[in-house]
């Protein structure tokens, strides 16, 4: 079973606007990443955000981690049409399987 | 640029053949991981080695599918018999863990072998 469900499935925007993405999870989580796969492509880590961290940036992302909401999210600003992509969270339980349990993604189109 | 190696890219094969897909981790990397990518189920972890030990296997359906780290540079994957069911994309991805969280730890994919069974 997913760990993480993302929301939206699907997002569609103009670039230049931003994109939101959220995640929720369901067991306790050391920290929480996200990833983004092209189509066709393997996936590629963008940010790890630690679960005593609230918010984090890397350049146009900005990831933000409410433990107490089991829920986290990715916000993408001035988008560009490379942005084009699923992004998807991961997390590592606590118990059990001790490897990145992913989400089922969150498609982004941005539309030049 | 060190990347993970998975081949082959796409292979297409009758139900019932043996079909092994191969996976070269990034140099120095301690774990590696098998993911499995289908539309319906999306990413599931299949198994994942340590040191080159099986630490969890438990999603991989034991009567058809094995995996196994023959050296340190070479993961396998093989299905036998293989079924149209099996036809996804399936990733290696590998990681340095150091101690026993992998969750502070950035793992690095392949770009998959695309599987078709017909």
């Amino acid at each position: 079973s997913q760990q993480g469900e993302e929301d939206p499935q699907a997002l569609s925007i103009q670039e230049g606007e931003n994109a939101t993405m959220n995640c929720s999870y369901k067991t306790s989580i050391n920290n929480l990443q996200w990833y983004r796969q092209n189509s066709g492509r393997g996936l590629v880590h963008l940010i790890l955000i630690r679960s005593n961290e609230r918010e984090k940036h890397s350049g146009r992302l900005r990831v933000t981690l409410d433990t107490s909401k089991k829920s986290s999210s990715l916000l993408i600003t001035a988008s560009r049409a490379a942005d084009t992509a699923s992004y998807f969270c991961a997390t590592v339980l606590d118990t059990g399987r001790r490897a990145l349990t992913f989400g089922s993604g969150t498609r982004l189109q941005v539309q030049p | 640029d060190a990347r993970v190696t998975q081949t082959p890219r796409h292979k297409v094969t009758e139900m019932g053949q043996e079909v092994t897909m191969r996976c070269q981790p990034i140099l120095g990397h301690n774990t590696v991981f098998w993911y499995r990518q289908t539309m319906m189920q999306g990413l599931e972890l299949l198994a994942y080695f340590r040191n080159r030990a099986p630490l969890d296997d438990s999603g991989m359906p034991k009567d058809r599918f094995s995996a196994e780290m023959p050296d340190a540079t070479l993961a396998t994957l093989k299905i036998q018999p293989s079924e149209p069911r099996d036809s996804a994309v399936y990733f290696c991805a590998s990681g340095l863990v150091l101690g026993t969280q992998i969750s502070g730890n950035t793992i690095y994919f392949g770009e998959g072998s695309w599987l078709t069974v017909v």
